[in-house]
């Protein structure tokens, strides 16, 4: 299983309705980033989280980083079509003393809004 | 700039071939990644250099070597492809990894099949 748990995997939603992600990890977090994919696409960069408690805001997306729970939740506000895609969590997962650097991903969460 | 450059993007090989992708960063990062992308995978980490000199493996490591050539350039070879490994190549680097206000550029991708 990946070290980033990335719940639900798939979600369908209607235009206007809210939605969130979930980013799960099984080890400490030592930061945590989240990213975009349109199909076929590269990554877009949409927000880094660092501290517990952390919550950034763009657009009418907004991501939440609790350090305790190790979970960090994206949620949008009125989704609309053009909030398709693939959403990514990735962070710094700490194990030990030799993993600095070291950021791994979540399985994605597909995301389609229908208008 | 022109941030993350790999090369090539598309590649077709036949099982027992080896290739070597390029990737070469001008923004003077410290760190780089190389992650493959396959459908309901997310991205999985392959290897990644945490600085110049370092090199360290990833989640999904086997059948793959890297080089830090120096600073810029990262390279991953497959000595004899399998078709297993066919899948969505991505490069990546970030100057600091999980500082605050740092993200990680990522490459367009190589798209690998192998017969």
């Amino acid at each position: 299983s990946q070290e980033l748990e990335q719940s639900p995997q798939s979600l369908i939603v209607q235009e206007g309705k809210n939605l969130t992600i979930n980013c799960t990890s099984s080890k400490t977090l030592y930061g945590l980033y989240w990213y975009k994919q349109k199909y076929g696409e590269g990554l877009i960069f949409l927000m880094m989280l660092q501290k517990g408690g952390e919550e950034k805001s763009h657009e009418k997306i907004t991501a939440k980083l609790d350090e305790k729970k190790q979970q960090s939740s994206l949620h949008i506000t009125a989704s609309q079509p053009s909030h398709a895609g693939i959403y990514l969590c990735g962070a710094g997962l700490r194990a030990g003393g030799t993993s600095y650097g070291k950021l791994t991903f979540g399985q994605g969460t597909i995301l389609t809004v229908h208008p | 700039n022109a941030g993350v450059t790999q090369t090539p993007k598309f590649q077709v090989l036949k099982t027992g071939q080896s290739m070597t992708l390029q990737c070469a960063q001008d923004m003077n990062h410290n760190s780089m990644y190389w992650y493959r992308q396959d459908p309901g995978m997310g991205l999985r980490l392959i290897y990644y250099s945490a600085s110049e000199g370092t090199t360290d493996k990833g989640e999904v490591p086997n059948g793959y070597n890297v080089s830090r050539l120096n600073k810029r350039e990262f390279s991953l070879r497959l000595e004899s492809a399998a078709p297993s490994q066919t899948s969505v190549y991505f490069c990546a680097s970030i100057k600091s990894p999980l500082r605050a206000n740092e993200k990680l550029f990522f490459g367009s991708g190589t798209q690998l099949s192998v017969l």
